[in-house]
């Protein structure tokens, strides 16, 4: 079945500095990829998507470029933030065919960030 | 404002005693699906719903039980609750896999 595999946590920063979270993935068709964003306290939300082979998506200076040809979508930023520090979800790749709808997520990656 | 929302936000409860929580959304979406997240565990998912009336059992369904008699409810029910559901549930909706979740806020059980 379709999966991810996230790079393990935590992560801790100084502020400014570069960020990469590495998440490959192994899929049937062509699937749309995500990451999500947990922070304290909250739900997780929507940070950004591709839905196909070569798109970037990205979002408050966060980029992740959908890589057919190594099946990733590793996560980056070039100059984090203290506001940054949340918990990082690397969503499987949508399961299609019989199985809409399921979706589970792994541990994802505690990221700090500090001043 | 589109969200989803869950209630109650906390909840404090004893063994056996049946308790429902709450999921609306107002965004029309078709999928609706329950999570626990538990330290160290990440986030499970219980049940999901492709829409009324479909209903299908995630990762860990043991314990609980769902309904979706209308488009925009899905709540989360536990007949017996036992302290190993002490956890942290989201509800989640999307118009399909392709486009990504909304989630809630969060309800934390405690089971006592």
């Amino acid at each position: 079945g379709n999966s991810v595999t996230q790079m393990e946590g935590p992560v801790t920063l100084s502020e400014e500095a570069f960020l990469t979270i590495n998440c490959t993935y192994t899929a049937t068709g062509y699937p749309s990829l995500f990451w999500y964003v947990q922070y304290p306290g909250e739900g997780l939300q929507l940070l950004l998507k591709a839905t196909k082979a070569d798109d970037k998506g990205s979002n408050k200076g966060f980029e992740a470029t959908y890589r057919k040809e190594t099946t990733s979508f590793h996560l980056e930023k070039g100059s984090v933030q203290v506001s940054d520090s949340a918990v990082y979800f690397c969503a499987p790749p949508n399961a299609g065919g019989t199985s809409y709808g399921k979706l589970t997520f792994g541990q994802g990656t505690i990221l700090t960030v500090h001043p | 404002e589109a969200q989803v929302t869950q209630n109650p936000r906390y909840l404090i409860t004893v063994t056996g005693k049946k308790l429902t929580v709450t999921c609306s959304q107002n965004m029309n979406h078709e999928y609706m699906s329950w999570y626990r997240q538990d330290p160290g565990l990440g986030l499970r998912q219980i049940y999901y719903s492709m829409n009324v009336e479909v209903t299908d059992k995630g990762d860990v369904p043991e314990g609980y039980k769902v309904s979706r008699k209308e488009k925009r409810n899905f709540p989360l029910i536990l007949e017996s609750p036992s302290p190993n559901q002490t956890s942290l549930y989201f509800c989640a909706s999307s118009h399909g896999d392709f486009v990504g979740y909304t989630f809630g806020s969060g309800t934390r059980l405690t089971v006592v």
